[in-house]
């Protein structure tokens, strides 16, 4: 399997734009998380999804933030509009099955917004 | 909800010495537990995981940990540093259940000196 992949790796976008940061989860992992990682923050959880549904998503920062997850090979996170503050990488995770086993990390997307 | 600690931002040992990284949890059971490592630019790895059993566990790359459920711990050691563990270690902790989260500690510096 070639793990959790990330799209695009890097991505610099002006505020005010949309953006959409792209996951494709582990074949047959039914958990994905999204994360953000800033150097004030360190790594918070902003959604995860089990069997393709939203569980909690209180981490997402705001309303401008939306995930989705139409089926158990994608989802997505879109920032709209995005604001320099939005600048971070962030990871896409996947786990195997209802216990909390290994999570398996994307390479993760750096979003510069200028 | 669970919560974790790594009380220690940045940690400089000399190539050779041993290593021991804090990681305190809060949670109101036994929790999942997990040390992951990330390399500069790159995602997160696991190194070894805490589910139950045997308090001492071994993971890759010489590290092992050990809980210990009267001090809420769960601290990360290597018996001699080699320059290839400069990294970002991060602390985890799991809740038992089904569809629950994993949430991430801040996160500890290793530099390590010639």
């Amino acid at each position: 399997d070639a793990g959790v992949i990330q799209s695009p790796r890097h991505e610099v976008t002006e505020m005010g734009q949309e953006v959409t940061l792209r996951c494709k989860p582990i074949s047959g992992h039914n958990s994905l998380f999204w994360y953000r990682q800033t150097m004030m923050r360190g790594l918070e959880l902003l959604i995860y999804f089990n069997n393709n549904v939203p569980i909690d998503d209180s981490g997402m920062p705001e309303d401008r933030f939306s995930a989705k997850m139409p089926n158990a090979s994608f989802s997505t996170l879109k920032i709209q509009p995005s604001e320099p503050r939005d600048s971070a990488v962030y990871f896409c995770a996947s786990i195997k099955g209802q216990m909390n086993t290994e999570a398996f990390f994307g390479q993760g997307t750096r979003l510069t917004v200028v | 909800a669970q919560s974790v600690t790594q009380p220690d931002i940045h940690i400089t040992v000399s190539e050779g010495a041993s290593l021991e990284l804090r990681c305190n949890y809060s949670y109101g059971a036994t929790p999942y537990l997990f040390w992951y490592v990330q390399s500069p630019g790159q995602g997160l790895q696991l190194l070894l995981k805490y589910f139950s059993g045997d308090t001492l566990v071994q993971g890759i790359k010489g590290f092992e940990a050990e809980f210990k459920r009267s001090q809420s711990s769960f601290n990360l050691r290597k018996p001699s540093v080699h320059w290839s563990d400069a990294a970002e270690y991060f602390c985890a902790v799991g809740a038992r259940g089904s569809a629950s989260k994993i949430i991430f500690g801040s996160g500890t510096r290793l530099s390590i000196r010639p």
